[in-house]
C-alpha cells in the first residue's frame, strides 16, 4: 500500500564514506524532490527531477549528487559525508500540472555519520 | 529568494480552535500549501490555496491574502492526534526548467493538552 518507499529507513556511515539514499514510487508521478530536513527545522529542498530533467538548487553542496534511472526510482548519492550532513533525508513525488501540487513523502531516511 | 515565518509553538486545549499564521515574501507566487508533520514522520499534505479566500477541508481550514503576504490554517475540534509541526510552504513557479516547487517555513510546534 505504500507510495512512495524510502530505504533504508537508518543509514550509518562514517565520515567521507561515500553512501546512496534510494527512493522508489508507485505512484506513477513525474516529479522526484530531495529535501534534508534537521531537527525541528524545514524541510530544505536540495533537487528535483521534472522528469528526466534535474534541477538543483542554487546552494546545494556538490557534495549531493542525485540519479533518477527510471520513473520510479530515484537516489541520493552523498560523496564525501560530513557531520554537518547528518540529518532525515526526504523523498517526495508530485504529479506535474495537477491544480494542487500535492508532494508526497516517503517515510524518510535518517543518516548519522560517525 | 523567498521566506517564510510562522510562529514556533503554540499551545491549545482539546476542543479548542487555533490559528497559525504565516507571512512570506516570494517572487514567483504560485500559492500556499500547508502541511503536517507527527515527531519522526512525514509530511502530510492538509491544504492549498491559489487564490484568495478561505478552503475547508473538515476539521481544517486554510486562509490566503495574496495582496498581504499571508495566509493561515485554522484547526477546529482540537484532537490530541493534532499535536505536530505544521509547515507553511509557498508554490514558486520554476523560471529555468519549468515547473514549480515548495518552498516550506519554519515551522509551527503545536501542543495540545487536555
Amino acid at each position: 500500500d505504500a507510495m512512495v518507499i524510502q530505504n533504508p529507513r537508518y543509514q550509518v556511515t562514517q565520515f567521507g564514506k561515500p553512501v546512496t539514499l534510494s527512493c522508489s514510487q508507485t505512484l506513477n508521478h513525474n516529479v522526484m524532490y530531495w529535501y534534508q530536513q534537521k531537527s525541528s527545522q524545514a524541510p530544505k529542498l536540495l533537487f528535483h527531477y521534472y522528469d528526466k530533467d534535474f534541477n538543483n538548487e542554487a546552494d546545494t553542496p556538490d557534495n549531493f549528487q542525485s540519479r533518477r534511472p527510471n520513473t520510479s526510482f530515484c537516489f541520493l548519492d552523498i560523496r564525501s559525508p560530513g557531520l554537518g550532513d547528518a540529518a532525515m533525508y526526504l523523498c517526495a513525488t508530485s504529479r506535474e500540472n495537477r491544480a494542487k501540487n500535492i508532494q508526497y513523502f516517503g517515510a524518510g531516511t535518517r543518516l548519522s555519520v560517525l | 529568494g523567498q521566506s517564510l515565518e510562522q510562529p514556533s509553538e503554540v499551545t491549545a486545549v482539546e476542543g479548542a480552535i487555533v490559528q497559525i499564521n504565516c507571512t512570506y515574501q516570494t517572487s514567483g507566487f504560485y500559492g500556499l500549501s500547508w502541511y503536517q508533520q507527527h515527531d519522526g514522520g512525514a509530511p502530510t499534505f492538509l491544504s492549498y490555496n491559489a487564490l484568495d479566500g478561505l478552503e475547508e477541508t473538515g476539521r481544517f481550514s486554510s486562509f490566503l491574502s495574496r495582496s498581504d503576504s499571508y495566509g493561515y490554517l485554522l484547526l477546529q475540534e482540537l484532537q490530541m492526534k493534532d499535536s505536530a509541526s505544521y509547515f507553511c510552504a509557498v508554490r514558486v513557479i520554476i523560471l529555468t526548467g519549468g515547473g514549480n516547487k515548495l518552498t516550506f517555513g519554519t515551522g509551527t510546534q503545536l501542543k495540545v493538552e487536555l
